[in-house]
């Protein structure tokens, strides 16, 4: 079973600022990654799919790169509603993974 | 407009068994397989299984296999997820959650996610 890797647990920054997360997998995944947002209480929304295709609807300050075994998720400039918790998910191998979350708080 | 709504929560007794519904609005439920995801309080997202609502074939994590049971009811596009012999751990927020692609292919990506059913396991 693949692990995943996220880094930092815990981000806090201002609004306005830019925000890099990290997804690192025990082996390589190719561009087989995605990223969820989920906020308390709410069920976890697709933000990127394939390393780097935004899903529907999704605004374009959030963008992903990487592949094999190292990700980002970028937040190009913070906006209130995106504090919140990240996850990513790996769908190359079998069983699919997430990983333990970056959440992303208020400075 | 595309939706899952998911049942109510639930208590149950450690041992005894839990099945929950997902019902689906606004596409064509057997055009795409349904997975099933938990999260334990305060912790991460565990991928359970899927079905496919169009044949009923299903694929289930080795953690719960055994236990788990995956079926649908086409006739009221809803989905299914029976948890049997509930401990403690089991307690967990289960969703429900599309598959982004349509059939026949499947791709693990989840597009579109119920709220929610909360477990509650406890003596």
């Amino acid at each position: 079973e693949i692990v995943l890797t996220q880094s930092p647990a815990t981000l806090s920054l201002s609004p306005g600022e830019r925000a890099s997360l990290s997804c690192r997998a025990s082996q390589s995944v190719s561009t087989y990654l995605a990223w969820y947002q989920q906020k308390p209480g709410q069920a976890p929304r697709l933000l990127i799919y394939d390393a780097s295709n935004r899903a529907s609807g999704i605004p374009a300050r959030f963008s992903g790169s990487g592949s094999g075994t190292d990700f980002t998720l970028t937040i190009s400039s913070l906006e209130p509603e995106d504090f919140a918790v990240y996850y990513c998910q790996q769908r190359n191998n079998w069983p699919t993974t997430f990983g333990p979350g970056t959440k992303v708080e208020i400075k | 407009q595309v939706q899952l709504v998911q049942s109510g929560a639930e208590v149950k007794k450690p041992g005894a068994s839990v099945k929950v519904s997902c019902k689906a609005a606004g596409y064509t439920f057997t055009g795409h397989y349904m997975h099933w995801v938990r999260q334990a309080p305060g912790q991460g997202l565990e991928w359970m299984g899927w079905i496919n609502p169009n044949s009923g074939d299903t694929n289930n994590a080795h953690k719960f296999q055994g236990r788990v049971t995956m079926t649908r009811d086409t006739s009221i596009n809803t989905a299914y997820m029976e948890l049997s012999g509930l401990t403690s751990d089991d307690t967990a927020v289960y969703y429900c959650a599309r598959d982004s692609q349509r059939l026949p292919n499947y791709y693990y990506q989840m597009d579109v996610w119920g709220v929610g059913t909360t477990v509650t396991v406890s003596s």
